[in-house]
């Protein structure tokens, strides 16, 4: 069965500092993968999505970057950190047509301070 | 463009009350349309989907109806646990696009004792 994992699960990081989420998945090859941001009363959003192994597009022009250096690995990126990264990230996979289902990791709580 | 708009919370029942959470939505041609469930802390739980007119998807008592006539995809069920409270949100991906999941705002639900 496949599933799904993503580090670290919280995580605490100053105005300025660099990040780096890594999402990976098990039992599945070439799945289409995503990178979701639930802020505070703001609810979902895409950030990134990739179809292959380094192809990235963007949903949300911002500080944040994405890249796909393997078949089932998503990392998510930032040189600098502002207040406004602070949310809950979440990954997704999908295998198939791009409607299809998404299946998503447990998340990283990132705060900015 | 595409959307989702789901009914505000909370939602406050009493255990074995009868749950609906409206959702609606705007989207072009025909998409797919989701419930997924957010329990305290956790990622999201795909609940259900419906992928064509008058699909009903269900799960774990949950039902909900795809209503093209009426653009909507309630989600249902008879009879609330307490185990039930948690965040539901409702979701549409539209043909053609890359898989972009459109999220509504999300409600939350408590189910008391």
């Amino acid at each position: 069965s496949q599933t799904i994992h993503q580090w670290p699960a919280t995580l605490v990081q100053p105005v300025g500092s660099p990040l780096s989420l890594e999402c990976t998945v098990e039992g599945t090859s070439n799945p289409n993968l995503y990178w979701y941001r639930q802020a505070a009363g703001r609810g979902l959003q895409l950030l990134f999505y990739s179809v292959g192994i380094g192809q990235i597009s963007s949903e949300v022009p911002q500080n944040l970057s994405a890249s796909r250096p393997q078949d089932r690995q998503f990392i998510l990126s930032s040189k600098k950190l502002l207040l406004s990264d602070s949310g809950f990230y979440l990954c997704a996979w999908s295998v198939g047509q791009p409607t299809d289902t998404q299946y998503f990791g447990p998340g990283t709580r990132l705060t900015v301070l | 463009g595409n959307s989702v708009t789901q009914m505000e919370g909370p939602v406050t029942l009493s255990e074995e009350a009868f749950l609906t959470i409206n959702c609606t939505y705007t989207a072009t041609g025909y998409p797919s349309l989701f419930w997924y469930v957010q329990y305290p802390g956790e990622g999201l739980q795909l609940l259900l989907k419906a992928t064509k007119a008058d699909d009903k998807g269900s799960n774990k008592g949950f039902e909900a109806t795809y209503r093209k006539e009426t653009t909507s995809f309630h989600l249902e069920k008879g009879s609330v646990q307490v185990s039930d409270s948690a965040v539901y949100f409702c979701a549409l991906t539209a043909p053609g696009n890359t898989g972009k999941l459109i999220f509504g705002q999300g409600t939350t639900l408590q189910v008391k004792p």
